[in-house]
């Protein structure tokens, strides 16, 4: 079973700040995808990542991959309390459907 | 489109009961997945079916067992409940190929005392 590790474990910040969170694995990656998962409801899917060094923006997030597929990080510039939520890194087998998940980085952005 | 929608949205139980989820897709994925969330581990995936009929084990199966007697729809049983049970669950379905983007319900949040 692949493990994946994230830290930190939680993350509190002030409106505006920046942030990283990190996602790592001593096996390699398929494919790496980011869900954030606000209280209350199901993780929603952000990115997904498939080649080495591949980096994603969307909007205030930077996503990249790591160049030996081993290890990814989310990259939160100026954030805002709308960007509070449980951030989850999930990885993809090779030959299959199925996902891990790793434990998440809960993050608050406080006004 | 509802998307991917769980019923009950709550539930307490005692020791020993019994009970169903119920998770329907509307959007004909083929595959769907049952997962539990408990503090500090993320998802952990419990069983899950890669079509209509078919079901598999995932991490953590133990005290649960699923039936997808139709595509759209994914049921997790607890036989007989126990307090390590006590968790939120959330149902999950997939395409076939593509990006393997996994959309997730709303959950349902379980006590077992």
């Amino acid at each position: 079973t692949q493990l994946l590790e994230q830290s930190p474990q939680f993350l509190s910040i002030q409106e505006g700040e920046n942030l990283t969170v990190y996602c790592n694995s001593s096996s390699v990656f398929s494919s790496l995808q980011w869900y954030r998962q606000e209280p209350g409801e199901g993780p929603v899917l952000l990115v997904t990542v498939v080649t080495g060094g591949e980096v994603k923006k969307l909007k205030r997030l930077t996503f990249q991959f790591g160049d030996a597929r081993k290890d990814s990080s989310l990259h939160i510039t100026a954030a805002q309390p709308g960007d509070t939520g449980l951030y989850l890194c999930a990885s993809r087998k090779a030959a299959g459907n199925k996902l891990t998940f790793g434990g998440g980085t809960r993050v608050l952005v406080k006004p | 489109n509802a998307g991917v929608t769980q019923t009950p949205k709550f539930r307490v139980l005692k020791t020993g009961q019994s009970m169903t989820l119920l998770c329907a897709q509307d959007m004909n994925h083929e595959y769907m997945y049952w997962y539990r969330q408990d503090p500090g581990m993320g998802l952990r995936l419990i069983h899950y079916s890669v079509g209509e009929g078919t079901t598999a084990k995932g991490e953590v199966p133990d005290g649960y067992n699923v039936s997808r007697l139709k595509k759209q729809n994914f049921l997790l049983g607890l036989e007989s409940a126990a307090p390590s049970q006590t968790s939120v669950y959330f149902c999950a379905s997939s395409a076939a190929g593509g990006s393997y983007e996994q959309y997730f319900g709303p959950g349902t949040r379980l006590t077992v005392t």
